[in-house]
């Protein structure tokens, strides 16, 4: 079975705090892509970062990273630097080439940055 | 400006009264797909599609059609609405590379749905 998990519903944080937001995926396969995705109190949905299976390269944006660890099946998400303005529901995403680009979402990590 | 559109963003329907939500996106891409948000059970996938005329259920697609008769437009419609399907919709589009991977998404803005 294909599944995403988000075990982090809430976190808060105060302003300028480092937070990190764990996605644990669970597969067989071993072609997939996984992503991030943020939901702004506005209700949108953007795309952050996209990452396939083959490449375990660690990615920095800016305050963002990304950790991807096929050994414990984890694409972990750091924010450096909190601001307010990364307050926003978070989702962890895993998709299948190869299956008709099915995608499976995480419940969502929502983050409160304090100012 | 690249953008997937949705309308209407709130609709207020009473049980029964078919209703159609429209979605278009001016990228030229293959993959479109429906989602619908609830509390605590993050994105479902209602249907997708793959191109012109191919359509294919997700995970929950009970209640729902679509159809891909244009590249550009994917309208979800539920024939006869019931208060479980009050929700927030997502329509996305994806252009697919080569093997048919997905670039990722773009989500239009979103439809808040109440059926009462």
């Amino acid at each position: 079975a294909q599944k995403v998990t988000q075990a982090q519903t809430e976190i808060s944080v105060v302003e300028k705090e480092d937070v990190t937001l764990d996605c644990v995926y669970e597969t067989r396969d071993t072609t997939y892509y996984l992503f991030w995705y943020k939901q702004p109190p506005s209700g949108e949905l953007v795309f952050l970062i996209r990452r396939n299976s083959f490449d375990e390269q660690n990615e920095i944006s800016g305050r963002y990273s990304w950790n991807f660890q096929k050994s414990t099946s984890s694409f972990n998400f750091t924010i450096t630097a909190s601001q307010v303005v990364d307050s926003a529901v978070y989702f962890c995403a895993l998709s299948f080439p190869n299956t008709g680009n099915q995608f499976y979402f995480g419940t969502g990590t929502s983050l409160t940055v304090i100012p | 400006e690249a953008q997937v559109t949705q309308n209407p963003r709130y609709l207020i329907t009473v049980t029964g009264k078919k209703l159609t939500v429209t979605c278009s996106q001016n990228m030229n891409h293959e993959y479109m797909s429906w989602y619908r948000q609830d509390p605590g059970l993050g994105l479902r996938q209602i249907y997708y599609s793959m191109n012109v005329e191919v359509t294919d259920k997700g995970d929950v697609p009970e209640g729902y059609k679509v159809s891909r008769k244009e590249k550009r437009n994917f309208p979800l419609i539920l024939e006869s609405p019931s208060p479980n399907q009050t929700s927030l919709y997502f329509c996305a589009s994806s252009s697919l590379g080569g093997l048919g991977l997905n670039y990722g998404y773009t989500f239009g803005s979103g439809t808040r749905l109440t059926v009462v």
